[in-house]
């Protein structure tokens, strides 16, 4: 069976300070792997991808995660946050072998102060 | 634009009763979605629909009913069977669902229909 962990449920950040956003995942076969970003009352919205090749990829918003397959992690990466950042992440994965199911971390709320 | 539009966004259910949640979407996508979001949890897949007239039960089923008579348009009954209905109920939609190379496609959601009891 597969799983997503993020192990932060929530991370407070000052505005313009770096974050890292963690997550982790198990599969017995490969994954492609998403993380999607939920504003408050609204749906999902895809941030970025991984499909295959480059293990460092970008998303909308600046931000970016690297996979790392021999950890089995993903994390999401920003440089700089904004207080419009402020949001839910969710990490999710997609066995390659079945992809009708979209399999969810139980995200992690980003928290932006000024 | 095109999108996936869910209706209403606020939905209030009595005792006993059935509710039918909306979705439609104009993205001329084959697949679709429900999730159901309970705070402080990821998303749980209800039911999903590849293709018209044809739906499977996702995890958590039990209590839900779904028709998919158009492309377009994937709605979802809450019955009364569903003791816990409380949840914020999300839709999406995804280009084709297959294996391989088509299963990197990525689902794109509606806004959500929050459903609350009375």
């Amino acid at each position: 069976a597969q799983s997503v962990t993020q192990l932060d449920s929530q991370v407070p950040v000052f505005e313009e300070a770096p974050v890292e956003l963690r997550c982790n995942y198990s599969s017995s076969v490969s994954v492609y792997l998403f993380w999607y970003v939920q504003y408050p009352n609204q749906g999902l919205q895809l941030l970025l991808k991984y499909l295959s090749g480059s293990t460092l990829v970008k998303g909308i918003n600046g931000f970016e995660a690297e996979f790392n397959k021999s950890q089995t992690s993903f994390h999401l990466r920003k440089p700089s946050v904004h207080i419009s950042d402020t949001a839910e992440y969710f990490c999710a994965v997609i066995r390659m072998d079945s992809s009708y199911k979209l399999i969810f971390g139980s995200g992690t709320r980003l928290l932006v102060r000024p | 634009d095109g999108g996936i539009t869910q209706s209403p966004k606020y939905l209030f259910r009595k005792e006993g009763q059935n509710v039918t949640l909306s979705c439609e979407q104009n993205l001329n996508h084959d697949a679709m979605y429900w999730y159901r979001q309970d705070p402080g949890q990821g998303l749980r897949l209800i039911y999903y629909s590849q293709i018209v007239n044809d739906f499977q039960k996702g995890d958590i089923a039990e209590g839900y009913s779904v028709s998919r008579e158009k492309k377009e348009s994937f709605p979802l009954t809450v019955t009364s069977a569903q003791k816990n209905p409380t949840a914020f109920y999300l839709c999406a939609s995804s280009i084709k669902v297959g294996r391989g190379s088509l299963s990197n496609q990525p689902q794109h959601f509606g806004d959500g229909t929050r459903l609350s009891i009375l």
